[in-house]
């Protein structure tokens, strides 16, 4: 079974203070992973999608990276805007159906301090 | 602006009532899905749809049905068989382009409560 775990489950961070949150996966034909970022109350905001090991894509503060096992999300320099819920999803080999299923994990909880 | 229109934001069900959640696209997006969300679990797949008049159940399609009647619209009917519908649903779109499915785009979701 597909599973998608992110860590830490909650961060609180100084405005300014660089820090990274992991997604570690185990999926049969990893397809793509992708970032979102989650507001209270409003649905997910897709960020990166990546696709194969060594993989970097970046926008503003934030540059996500790939590896065989998980992918990072580095946040430099964070403003309290960036203040949000970011969660993880893998996209596996198609099923029998043909489509490729999508597991999320359960994020992170992001919150920056001014 | 294209997106995704989910109404309403707030719903609320009685017991033994049948409630539909309405989901609208304009991104010309072929693929369709309906996700719940609780505290401290990650997104679960309800019902997916990839072409107009053809859906399949998730992994969770227990007391939901749905209809694709069009391609901009997958509304959602929440049965009173389903005896915990308290949570906060969004539907998504993606694009489908042969062997990556292309990221799914969210609503802003609704939430559903029983009085």
């Amino acid at each position: 079974e597909d599973q998608v775990t992110q860590s830490p489950e909650a961060l609180r961070l100084q405005e300014g203070e660089s820090s990274s949150l992991n997604c570690s996966y185990t999926v049969s034909g990893l397809r793509g992973l992708f970032w979102y970022r989650q507001d209270p109350g409003k649905g997910p905001e897709f960020l990166f999608t990546l696709y194969s090991a060594g993989e970097e894509k970046e926008k503003e503060r934030l540059k996500a990276t790939l590896t065989k096992k998980e992918s990072f999300l580095h946040i430099t320099a964070p403003k309290p805007e960036d203040s949000a819920t970011y969660l993880c999803a893998v996209q596996a080999l198609l099923d029998s159906g043909g489509y490729q299923k999508v597991t999320f994990g359960t994020g992170t909880k992001l919150q920056v301090i001014p | 602006d294209g997106g995704i229109t989910q109404s309403p934001k707030y719903l609320f069900r009685k017991e033994g009532q049948n409630v539909t959640l309405s989901c609208e696209q304009n991104l010309n997006h072929d693929a369709m899905y309906w996700y719940r969300q609780d505290p401290g679990q990650g997104l679960r797949l309800i019902y997916y749809s990839q072409i107009v008049n053809d859906f399949q159940k998730g992994d969770i399609a227990e007391g939901y049905s749905v209809s694709r009647e069009k391609k901009e619209s997958f509304p959602l009917t929440v049965t009173s068989a389903q005896k915990n519908p308290t949570a906060f649903y969004l539907c998504a779109s993606s694009t489908i382009q042969g062997a990556r499915n292309q990221p799914q785009h969210f609503g802003d979701g609704t939430r559903l409560s029983i009085l």
